[in-house]
């Protein structure tokens, strides 16, 4: 089965920083795209990030851009997410998702890892 | 980017009622439209892709339709446990987004 399990969420004060990790098994994971996505308490979900299977294209949302930083290892089956220049406004639980046959066609996520950016 | 608008914001159900969810896109995204499931703590899950084909596992009382820029989910004769919130997301191009849910609860 395919799993997908991140960690590395927490509290953090404004203008900090965080590395979350996103641990893949199930699958050939050098062979998919993956993405983050965030979704902030009671609201709906926003893209955050996109890695292709050999990192040779990566897109960040422009709220992210120049914060945040994707990277992967597909000798560890995993992926990261390197969060700086923290702010309240992104606070919120960071999902990982395998990108099918389009990138953008999130077909398994994982359960999440809370990011809580507060003085 | 493409602005994804969902109605209603809410809709309140009965089980064994069929069920119709909108989605409606700002531009054509041709059939590149996904329908997601998900239940309060949980991940979403992928329900329907190319707007109309189900993801694996899902029942078939679940069913997509359109394409260009209006969408719908619809669900044949409501369970309980369908009782979520469903999103939907294009994927055309870069930048994915979503729509803002429909939220169903029971009546």
């Amino acid at each position: 089965d395919v799993q997908l399990v991140e960690s590395g969420g927490g509290l953090v004060q404004p203008g900090g920083s965080l590395r979350l990790s996103c641990a893949a098994s199930g699958f050939t994971f050098s062979s998919y795209e993956l993405n983050w996505v965030r979704q902030a308490p009671g609201k709906g979900l926003e893209w955050v990030s996109y890695i292709s299977d050999s990192s040779t294209t990566i897109l960040y949302a422009d709220s992210v851009k120049g914060r945040f930083t994707v990277s992967r290892d597909n000798a560890e089956n995993s992926l990261y997410l390197q969060m700086n220049s923290l702010r309240a406004e992104d606070t919120a639980v960071y999902y990982c998702a395998r990108g099918g046959r389009p990138g953008g066609l999130l077909d398994y996520w994982g359960q999440g890892t809370l990011v809580t950016v507060s003085s | 980017e493409i602005v994804m608008t969902q109605s209603p914001a809410t809709l309140s159900v009965s089980p064994g009622e069929r069920v119709t969810l909108s989605c409606r896109a700002s531009q054509s995204v041709r059939s590149h439209l996904l329908w997601y499931q998900q239940k309060p703590g949980q991940a979403p899950r992928l329900l329907m892709y190319g707007a109309d084909i189900r993801a694996t596992g899902i029942p078939a009382r679940f069913s997509g339709s359109g394409s260009g820029t209006e969408f719908t989910l619809t669900i044949s004769s409501l369970q309980s446990e369908d009782l979520a919130l469903y999103y939907c997301q294009h994927y055309t191009h870069w930048p994915i987004t979503f729509g803002r849910g429909t939220r169903l609860e029971i009546k």
